[in-house]
């Protein structure tokens, strides 16, 4: 079975400062993966995305991600953060088994920026 | 286009009531999906359809739990006789067959309190 583990809950950053978020996956196959952004109250953005090609990936808002398949990971990086990147961030993993690409999350990690 | 539209973004009722929430996809999506997602976890996945056709269900969808896509347009999802533990942000996503990443676009969602 798929699963994500993201093991920081919470993080509080300075603006300004770099950002790393983790991400570690099981799936049996090649995986599909994602990191979507949530703000309180509302739905998920997705910020970038890997599925082939080439591991570092570039996404919106000035973030990329590293697919490092030899340890299971897919960590999201940003190098200088701004207040407005404070809200909640998900790792998920999918794969088109049976037709269709049913994505499993992590718990998430609630990024804090502090001023 | 509009994106993945979700009403109403917030109910409130009280237990052993039924409810009924509505999604619209992106028009050109042939794929629909419907995730719960309680406090302080990520989405999880209730089912999704291929057009009309209801292709699977998680064991998180009870009898209590039915969704439909009549059209192959927009999808309900109601829930009958509810309970405390049924409130949880209901999410929709999107997403087109052909596409190779297989992104999810997702809705706002729909906020669900059981009194």
């Amino acid at each position: 079975a798929q699963s994500v583990t993201q093991p920081d809950i919470h993080i509080t950053v300075s603006e300004g400062a770099s950002l790393e978020l983790r991400c570690n996956y099981s799936y049996g196959a090649t995986p599909y993966l994602f990191w979507y952004v949530q703000s309180p109250g509302q739905g998920l953005q997705l910020l970038l995305k890997y599925f082939s090609g080439d591991t570092l990936v570039q996404g919106i808002k000035g973030f990329e991600a590293e697919f490092k398949r030899s340890q299971s990971s897919f960590n999201l990086r940003k190098p200088s953060v701004h207040w407005s990147d404070a809200a909640e961030y998900f790792c998920a993993v999918g794969g088109f088994t049976g037709g269709g690409n049913k994505l499993t999350f992590g718990t998430g990690t609630q990024l804090k920026v502090e001023l | 286009d509009t994106g993945v539209s979700q009403n109403p973004r917030h109910k409130i009722t009280k237990r052993g009531q039924n409810v009924t929430f509505r999604c619209d996809p992106i028009s050109e999506h042939n794929r629909l999906y419907w995730y719960r997602q309680t406090l302080g976890q990520g989405p999880e996945f209730l089912t999704y359809f291929q057009n009309e056709a209801q292709l699977e269900k998680s064991r998180l969808l009870s009898d209590r739990f039915s969704a439909e896509r009549p059209k192959g347009s927009f999808s309900t999802l109601e829930i009958q006789r509810t309970e405390q533990g049924d409130s949880a942000m209901y999410l929709c996503a999107s997403s087109f067959l052909l596409a190779a990443s297989g992104e999810l676009f997702f809705g706002e969602g729909s906020r669900l309190t059981v009194l």
